[in-house]
């Protein structure tokens, strides 16, 4: 299985600030015949389902505000969250979609300071 | 509106089997694979299983491999996860969720609300 581990566990950002949270993988989730990353980032509010940011590692969905972001290739990635905005208070997971099972990061709790 | 409905999420014992339902609408529900996913309380997001399109196509994590089922019905534009044999680290909040690989990568792009099951005496 391939494992994701994320870093930190929790970190506090202070208003207008950027946020970097890390992600990686114990394989790679490259796929080289097409030179993708198979790598999910999701958002998770308390009481809500989680809501898909970014996937192929660095492509924002539809209606996702441009102050996201996702980088990285291989075995390391990043989200990070240009300007925080209090509505951005949330737990963020990244998920391998390279292969079964799909395994998620253990998540980061981001706090505003 | 692009939408997932669960629901089935019950208290029950050790033991016990229960089958939770996803209602999809507002996309062609045929043409897409599935997940379920589940959140222990206070926990993170666990994978459980996978299910293709046309059902050919069936996967899980080994922590309910042999307990657990899904199936679909497409006539029905619905997803189903049947659950025996539950333990008390079954319980969760189970999503449904649309797998997306084309447009997506594999990432779920649409999810439900959730429906809570409890496994306890």
């Amino acid at each position: 299985d391939i494992v994701m581990t994320q870093s930190p566990d929790s970190l506090a950002v202070s208003l207008g600030e950027r946020a970097t949270i890390s992600c990686k993988s114990s394989q790679s989730v490259l796929y080289s015949s097409n030179n993708k990353n198979y790598l999910g980032w999701y958002q998770q509010k308390p009481g809500q389902p989680p809501k898909l940011l970014i996937y192929w590692a660095s492509t924002r969905e539809s209606g996702v505000p441009d102050r996201f972001s996702g980088s990285g290739s291989g075995t390391d990635f990043t989200l990070t969250i240009s300007s925080l905005q209090a509505e951005d208070a949330a737990v963020y997971y990244c998920q391998q979609c390279y292969s079964i099972p799909y395994t998620f990061g253990q998540g980061t709790k981001l706090e505003i300071k | 509106e692009v939408r997932l409905v669960e629901s089935g999420g019950a208290l029950v014992q050790p033991g016990e089997s229960l089958r939770l339902s996803c209602a999809a609408s507002g996309f062609t529900f045929s043409t897409y694979s599935m997940n379920w996913v589940r959140q222990a309380p206070g926990k993170g997001l666990e994978w459980v299983s996978y299910l293709s399109s046309s059902s050919d196509a069936t996967y899980y994590a080994d922590s309910v491999k042999g307990r657990f089922t899904v199936s679909r019905d497409n006539g029905k534009n619905s997803l189903y996860l049947q659950m025996n044999s539950l333990r008390a680290e079954d319980t969760a909040v189970y999503y449904c969720a649309r797998y997306n690989y084309d447009y997506a990568g594999g990432a779920s792009d649409i999810w439900g609300q959730g429906t809570m099951v409890t496994v306890s005496s």
